[in-house]
């Protein structure tokens, strides 16, 4: 079955890029799904951040404002997420996720999950 | 932007309860609402996809009803393993969002 796992640094300093990378393993990157970035600061909700698919279409979270860039790479199934400018309000576990495309059409919503890494925005 | 109301934000509840959660969007997003469960540490996990169907593995005492804007989550016989926290989301088209989630605690 699918997973998905997180990496990249635990900290970035302020007004810098955060640059985390999502590995799928155990299915196709290729298949009919969509591939998100979520995140959640300490203590609070969920934020959707943007979608990818494997031909590497997107859509972002406008609040964003644009910081937010999000790549596929097929020949290593992995998913990236790049946010700059960042802030001590971009301190967050940021999540990875499979949309996965139901065969009557839509989705069944975020079926698996990456098991989250925390980055903390700091000097 | 599709913003998405939940309520309550806690509920305390006793082992056997029935509990029902509600979520509302604030314009129609048909059935595209799904339910998940968060436990400190971990990430969320789904429960309810397009608003009723219940996913792999999840145990029948979940349902889910509405469409529209309303929504609910019911747990029937809550459970020891059922005390977390949970979040509705509307998945409506290329754009996702997140209720403010409810606590179910311990009574």
């Amino acid at each position: 079955q699918v997973q998905l796992q997180e990496s990249g640094p635990g900290l970035v300093k302020p007004s810098g890029t955060l640059s985390l990378t999502c590995a799928v393993s155990g299915g196709s990157i290729s298949s009919s799904s969509w591939w998100s970035w979520f995140r959640q600061p300490p203590g609070k909700g969920l934020e959707w951040l943007g979608e990818i698919n494997h031909s590497g279409s997107t859509n972002y979270n406008p609040s964003l404002r644009g910081r937010v860039t999000i790549s596929v790479d097929n020949s290593q199934s992995q998913i990236s997420l790049k946010l700059s400018s960042v802030t001590a309000a971009d301190t967050a576990v940021y999540y990875c996720a499979r949309e996965d495309i139901l065969p009557t059409g839509g989705t069944s919503a975020f079926d698996v999950w990456g098991q989250g890494t925390m980055v903390t925005v700091s000097s | 932007d599709i913003q998405m109301t939940q309520s309550p934000s806690t509920l305390s509840a006793s082992v056997g309860d029935t509990v029902t959660i509600t979520c509302r969007a604030s314009q129609s997003i048909s059935r595209w609402l799904a339910w998940y469960q968060q436990k400190p540490g971990k990430a969320p996990k789904l429960l309810i996809y397009k608003a009723s169907s219940l996913e792999s593995g999840v145990p029948s005492r979940f349902s889910g009803s509405g469409s529209g804007t309303e929504f609910t989550l019911t747990i029937s016989g809550l459970q020891p393993d059922d005390f977390a926290t949970y979040y509705c989301q509307q998945y409506n088209g290329h754009s996702k969002t997140f209720g403010q989630g409810t606590k179910v605690e311990i009574k």
